[in-house]
């Protein structure tokens, strides 16, 4: 299995809500990221675990909040977020986090913030 | 601070040409990856370049890396229809393990 996972593909919420994202993989990374690309943008890094631990946070606003249960699995907790934020949203992986790696993208997360 | 320039931003070319995308960067680094991807879709790898004067090849796309000029390029031979696609090149910042910055992404369109 090659693929990382990300569900919802699409996303509609308003600004009072509150709604997660996730991803999973299981191909046995130990790195994990999110990244947010706006429409005809490079992606942009908001946040790194590496064996399950946060190790970047590009200083993203509070109202986005990442959680990684495990190895496999990482969450992005949304909360009273603005209609700035609408993007694709990006999971990502690699096998250590080692700057030598190539990174294992999902397909994304297209949020709409009404 | 690393800043990452792709040129040209945008590329409409007839199959069968050639054509080369370039990516300079403003500070040191010896990593530079180039990605694809697809509209609507996620980022594809296509390239991890380790060291200066590196040079990769697959099908059609071929990419290379001089530190010293700080330059990466993808050259395009031969261009058919399916590789039309954005492409971003990134170069990890210094001191992160993964933390890229991505280039501005060069929009291809390749016409029949």
């Amino acid at each position: 299995d090659t693929e990382v996972t990300q569900t919802p593909k699409h996303l509609v919420m308003g600004m009072t809500n509150k709604k997660s994202l996730k991803c999973e993989q299981h191909m046995g990374h130990r790195a994990m990221y999110w990244y947010k690309q706006k429409a005809k943008k490079p992606p942009e890094l908001m946040f790194v675990y590496s064996y399950e631990k946060l190790s970047i946070n590009e200083s993203v606003p509070s109202r986005f909040s990442p959680e990684c249960p495990n190895s496999s699995l990482l969450n992005l907790h949304l909360h009273a977020l603005q209609p700035e934020d609408s993007a694709l949203y990006l999971c990502a992986s690699s096998p250590t986090g080692g700057s030598s790696e190539k990174l294992f993208f999902g397909s994304g997360t297209q949020l709409s913030v009404l | 601070e690393l800043k990452v320039e792709q040129n040209p931003l945008f590329l409409s070319m007839q199959e069968g040409k050639n054509y080369t995308i370039y990516c300079n960067y403003s500070t040191t680094s010896d990593r530079l990856y180039w990605y694809r991807q697809d509209p609507g879709k996620s980022l594809e790898s296509l390239f991890v370049l380790l060291s200066n004067g590196a040079v990769k090849q697959e099908g059609r796309l071929m990419a290379s890396l001089d530190t010293k000029a700080r330059l990466s390029t993808l050259h395009i031979t031969a261009a058919v229809h399916d590789l039309s696609a954005t492409y971003f090149c990134a170069v990890v910042r210094g001191g992160y393990g993964q933390n890229f910055v991505f280039g501005p992404g060069t929009r291809l369109s390749v016409l029949p």
